[in-house]
């Protein structure tokens, strides 16, 4: 799977919106990327994924360079309940696969 | 659905003692999966199983570590004999057979090896 990069560290003012951003760029042609938090103590949950469009859910957008060799994840009214570890995976993972390698992420924090 | 249930949620133990650890997936998924999370590490895929059958144990770091799943329902992972390095919380996740790869997990198990 291909390797990406996270800042370490983002803040943001609740209420406003949260950019993560991604770098992917040895993604290849059938490689989806995959966004998913960790809130403190509990179990990662997933929040979107997408192959080359960009994709909306009721949790976020997922914004896909056409490139493909970077992607931000848009919280769009950042509560303090997002605070959170903001992981960015890139993963084959159709039928056949079933690994996701999670890297350090983004540490997000939704100060008042 | 009640999600993915693990047991127990916290364990602590000394080293040298056999740790099991479990798992029940959400009824219907046909993958499940075995992760381990310390502050050096991250989190680490250990092992995972498609239809109940091991498909990559790759991340199990050493024989002392042994996951099954006798059925759909149900699965373990074992630790014997435990060590301090082995503290870490140990999260199982489990997803259906859907195209895609979104993981539900598991509130997780927080092991401490004395």
């Amino acid at each position: 799977d291909a390797k990406t990069t996270q800042p370490t560290s983002m803040d943001c003012a609740e209420g406003r919106a949260a950019n993560l951003p991604c770098n992917h760029s040895t993604i290849s042609g059938n490689e989806y990327v995959y966004w998913y938090r960790q809130i403190h103590s509990q179990g990662p949950q997933y929040i979107i994924h997408g192959l080359k469009n960009n994709e909306t859910n009721e949790m976020a957008s997922l914004i896909i360079t056409e490139d493909r060799k970077s992607s931000t994840l848009i919280l769009p009214h950042a509560t303090l309940r997002d605070t959170a570890v903001y992981y960015c995976i890139v993963s084959d993972g159709g039928t056949s696969y079933g690994k996701l390698t999670f890297g350090q992420g983004t540490i997000l924090t939704v100060h008042p | 659905d009640a999600g993915v249930i693990q047991s127990p949620r916290h364990e602590v133990t000394e080293m040298g003692q056999e740790v099991t650890l479990r798992c029940k997936p959400i009824s219907g998924h046909d993958y499940l999966f075995w992760y381990r999370q310390t502050m050096m590490r991250g989190l680490e895929l250990l092992i995972y199983f498609n239809n109940n059958v091991p498909i990559d144990d790759s991340g199990m770091p050493e024989d002392r570590f042994s996951a099954k799943m006798p059925n759909a329902s149900f699965s373990t992972l074992k630790i014997q004999p435990s060590e301090p390095r082995d503290s870490a919380v140990y999260f199982c996740a489990s997803r259906p057979d859907s195209g895609y790869n979104e993981q539900f997990f598991g509130p997780g198990t927080r092991l401490t090896v004395l």
